[in-house]
Formats: structure tokens, C-alpha cells, sequence
């Protein structure tokens, strides 16, 4: 079973700081994704990763995927309060894919 | 493109009885998810159907837990009897191959 770890676990920023949150795993992935989850919702679609090295960019968001394919970055410049909600990352193998726990990302006003 | 749609929304139990939760997925969708996610975790997979046949059902506890996919389309998950270990959002997604998964917006199940 792969095991996808996110760090930091909560983030509590003032509006306009840069962030970068993380996300780790021992495995090897075909893809990537990261998702964005706002309370009483299911998670969102941000952006999917398949190329080891790609980076890709989605307005203030930056997305990096390891070179390896194990790991995954995403950095928000400028955050904005609308950023807030749970940042999933979920790795894919074999058309099996597993999430990690998530980081909580709050920007204050 | 309507998204997925499950219901209902909101369920409350008690601990032994039964519930069941619908998904109805995106057209054309052939894998359908249904996950588990637990307040402060991630979603867990429970289920993986491709049309109407299970892919993956390794972490589904069998012994309470049973979903099917009739006709490829919409499908069920059923709890019985439930624990209060339970409570959680039960959340469908659908997708097609390298378009990452669209999710509904759950079912927040309370055991009490």
C-alpha cells in the first residue's frame, strides 16, 4: 500500500505570504494530483502531474512533481483568504490511487 | 457537465441500523469511487468499479459494507449495521483515465 505523507499538517498565514506545501511517499507514481477541499464539499480537481520534474503553473499556484515521481510540491504566491481549505495530494499506480491526509491551510485577512 | 451527484447529504442513525447512499456519476464516466473520509484525514478508497464490475474492493469491510453498480451507471453503498466508527463523508467520484476524478459532494454520515 503506498503511503503519501503531506507536511505541514495545518498552515495558518497572513494574506499575501508565499507558502509551499508538501507532499512525500517512498512509491513511485504514473501520476500526480493535488486537489483543494473547501468544508462540506468533495475534493477539487487542481492540476495532474505525470512527468518526473514537471512543473506546472495555474495562476498563483505552482505545482512541481519530483524527479524520482515520488514526490510533489505546490507553492502559492500571495495568498489570498479564498485560498483557504484542506490541499489533498493523491498518487496514482495501476489505475490505484491513494490519497494523503491532507494540509489544512488557513489565510487570515 | 452536470458533476456527480449523490444524496442524500445528510444522514443521521443509530448505532445497528442500516443506510444506503447513491451516486450517480458522470455520463460517460466507466470508473466510479467510493471513498471514506474521517474528520482531520484524507479520503479512503473503499471501492473501485469499472462499469459494473468491482475492481478493487481490498479495504471494503464486508462484513457491514456492500455497494454494486448495477447497469454501469448509477450505484449504491449500503452500511449494515452501522458502528459509530462510521461517521464520516462518504464521498462518489467518477472518472475518465488520466482526467483525475471528479468527486460529489458527499454524504456527512453520524452514528449515535
Amino acid at each position: 500500500t503506498q503511503l503519501l505523507e503531506q507536511s505541514p499538517q495545518f498552515l495558518s498565514i497572513q494574506e499575501g505570504e508565499n507558502l509551499t506545501v508538501y507532499c512525500n511517499s517512498s512509491s513511485v507514481f504514473s501520476s500526480l494530483q493535488w486537489y483543494r477541499q473547501e468544508p462540506g464539499e468533495g475534493p477539487v480537481l487542481l492540476v495532474t502531474v505525470v512527468t518526473g520534474g514537471e512543473v506546472k503553473k495555474l495562476k498563483r499556484l505552482t505545482f512541481q512533481f519530483g524527479d524520482a515521481r515520488k514526490d510533489s510540491s505546490l507553492h502559492i504566491t500571495a495568498a489570498q483568504p479564498g485560498d483557504t481549505g484542506l490541499y489533498l495530494c493523491a498518487g496514482e499506480d495501476n489505475n490505484d490511487m491513494r490519497f494523503g491526509a491532507g494540509t489544512r491551510l488557513t489565510v487570515k485577512p | 457537465e452536470a458533476g456527480v451527484a449523490q444524496s442524500p447529504r445528510y444522514k443521521i442513525i443509530e448505532k445497528r441500523q442500516s443506510v444506503a447512499f447513491w451516486c450517480n456519476p458522470i455520463s460517460g464516466h466507466a470508473t466510479l469511487y467510493w471513498y471514506q473520509q474521517i474528520l482531520g484525514q484524507g479520503p479512503k478508497l473503499l471501492i473501485q468499479f469499472q462499469n459494473n464490475g468491482v475492481v478493487d474492493d481490498s479495504q471494503l469491510p464486508k462484513d457491514r459494507f456492500s455497494a454494486e453498480r448495477l447497469k454501469g451507471v448509477d450505484s449504491t453503498l449500503k452500511i449494515q449495521p452501522a458502528k459509530l466508527e462510521d461517521s464520516a463523508v462518504y464521498l462518489c467520484a467518477s472518472s475518465q483515465r488520466n482526467y483525475g476524478y471528479t468527486f460529489g459532494s458527499g454524504t456527512r454520515l453520524t452514528v449515535v
